[in-house]
């Protein structure tokens, strides 16, 4: 079966760093492309990042709302992705998802990042 | 980047009752490999979402038939034949031809 568990969310004050964590199990993750997609509290799905594997040069990909301030990166030995969040602003307030694929077929619960004063 | 614009913005449909959301794209989704990067999701309330069609035609695990797409380059179809009450929730369209990813707005889909 496979899983995508995401931690590392929370509340966090704007300009302050926060870095997310999504484990995964369930498939071959070393050949997977994965992708972090967050979702406002108005239900709006925002594509953000996007790391590909070692046979692509673990290429990345960003929003141009995050480039520069996030950094998508992956542990193949931990089957695991992760993204570091700084300089963050209280419009990155969303649950963020990591998520399988160019097809968006695995999705993980998400994870609650709420950034205010 | 790509606008995706979903119709409508909700439904309100009776059991049993066929529907259709439409996507249309401000740019044609046919990527260089040939392939058409369009894909169908639902939110069920409370979840995350889930695939229910990718690469416009082609049912997500599990899914049953009584979802479909069609559509090509621009304009797109989700169809739901007899719906059923574990249909209701937001549908999203997603393209993946261009980067960024673009979602649509979502249309929600609400029992009668």
């Amino acid at each position: 079966e496979v899983q995508l568990v995401e931690t590392g969310g929370g509340l966090v004050q704007p300009g302050k760093s926060l870095k997310l964590t999504c484990a995964t199990s369930g498939f071959t993750f070393s050949n997977a492309w994965m992708d972090w997609v967050r979702q406002s509290p108005e239900k709006q799905l925002e594509w953000v990042a996007q790391i590909k594997d070692k046979s692509n040069n673990y290429a990345t990909y960003y929003a141009e709302s995050v480039k520069g301030r996030f950094t998508i990166s992956r542990d193949d030995s931990k089957s695991s992705v992760y993204l570091q969040m700084n300089s963050l602003k209280e419009e990155d307030t969303a649950i963020y998802y990591c998520t399988r694929g160019r097809r968006f077929a695995y999705w993980g619960q998400g994870t609650l990042v709420t950034v205010s004063s | 980047d790509v606008v995706m614009t979903q119709t409508p913005p909700s439904l309100s449909v009776a059991i049993g009752q066929s529907v259709s959301i439409s996507c249309k794209s401000s740019q044609s989704l046919v990527y260089s490999d040939g392939k058409t990067y369009l894909h169908w999701l639902l939110q069920s309330p409370g979840q995350s979402p889930k695939l229910l069609i990718y690469q416009v035609s082609n049912l997500g695990s599990g899914v049953p038939d009584r979802f479909s797409g069609t559509g090509s380059q621009k304009d797109f179809t989700l169809k739901i034949s007899r719906v059923e009450a574990e249909d209701l929730g937001v549908y999203y369209c997603v393209q993946a031809t261009h980067f960024p990813y673009t979602f649509g707005a979502g249309t929600k889909l609400e029992l009668k």
